[in-house]
């Protein structure tokens, strides 16, 4: 089976607070991609990052950073220092080769930031 | 510029009625996407069109049925609309054979009354 499982449904923190999302996935892909999605409460979905499963260099953009961790099928995303602007929900979608061709998105997680 | 833009932002109608939506991206992808995404977030891929030709149907009721005129567009067409097809729902598009992200319109919320 080929499935993405976002286990935290939703996070409360304080800002200033890091907080990792949880992603985890199931596949017998060698091949596959690994991307995150933030839909802020406007609505729109914005993407922020895209890994391939040859590369699991941890990736780090501002005060956003991946862990990429193949051996557990993992790729959590960290906010360090959160602010009231990071409010959202948070999509992972892994893109599976196997017959599959198409983004498959997580349950999501909302991540509330309060002052 | 917008990427990806979609009219109209918000649908409010009648059951049984019939109405469109339309998709428009001017990133030069030449791969495009239906999703649905419920009351409670779930996204879900309803169709993809790359160049025109359909390569993703999912188990979609056939009162939906997406055209694309060209690979720039690509409409969406709802036939006796139903309550449960309330929703909001994003045009996607992405370059395909790179495994590219794909670049969300801003969506349409759908109210059926």
């Amino acid at each position: 089976a080929q499935k993405v499982t976002q286990a935290q449904t939703e996070i409360s923190v304080v800002e200033k607070e890091d907080v990792t999302l949880d992603c985890v996935y199931e596949t017998r892909d060698t091949t596959y991609y690994l991307f995150w999605y933030k839909q802020p409460p406007s609505g729109e979905l914005v993407f922020l990052i895209r890994r391939n499963s040859f590369d699991e260099q941890n990736e780090i953009s501002g005060r956003y950073s991946w862990n990429f961790q193949k051996s557990t099928s993992s790729f959590n995303f960290t906010i360090t220092a959160s602010q009231v602007v990071d409010s959202a929900v948070y999509f992972c979608a892994p893109w599976f080769s196997g017959g599959y061709n198409k983004l498959i998105f997580g349950a999501g997680t909302r991540l509330a930031v309060h002052p | 510029d917008t990427a990806v833009s979609q009219t109209p932002k918000y649908l409010v109608t009648q059951m049984g009625n019939d109405k469109s939506i339309k998709c428009e991206q001017n990133l030069g992808h030449d791969t495009m996407y239906w999703y649905k995404q419920d009351s409670k977030k779930f996204l879900k891929i309803m169709f993809s069109y790359n160049n025109k030709e359909l390569i993703i149907n999912e188990t979609v009721p056939n009162r939906f049925s997406p055209k694309s005129p060209d690979k720039a567009h690509l409409n969406l067409h709802i036939n006796s609309l139903e309550l449960g097809d309330s929703a909001v729902y994003f045009c996607a598009s992405s370059q395909r054979g790179q495994q590219g992200p794909q670049y969300f319109g801003p969506g349409t919320r759908l109210l059926v009354l």
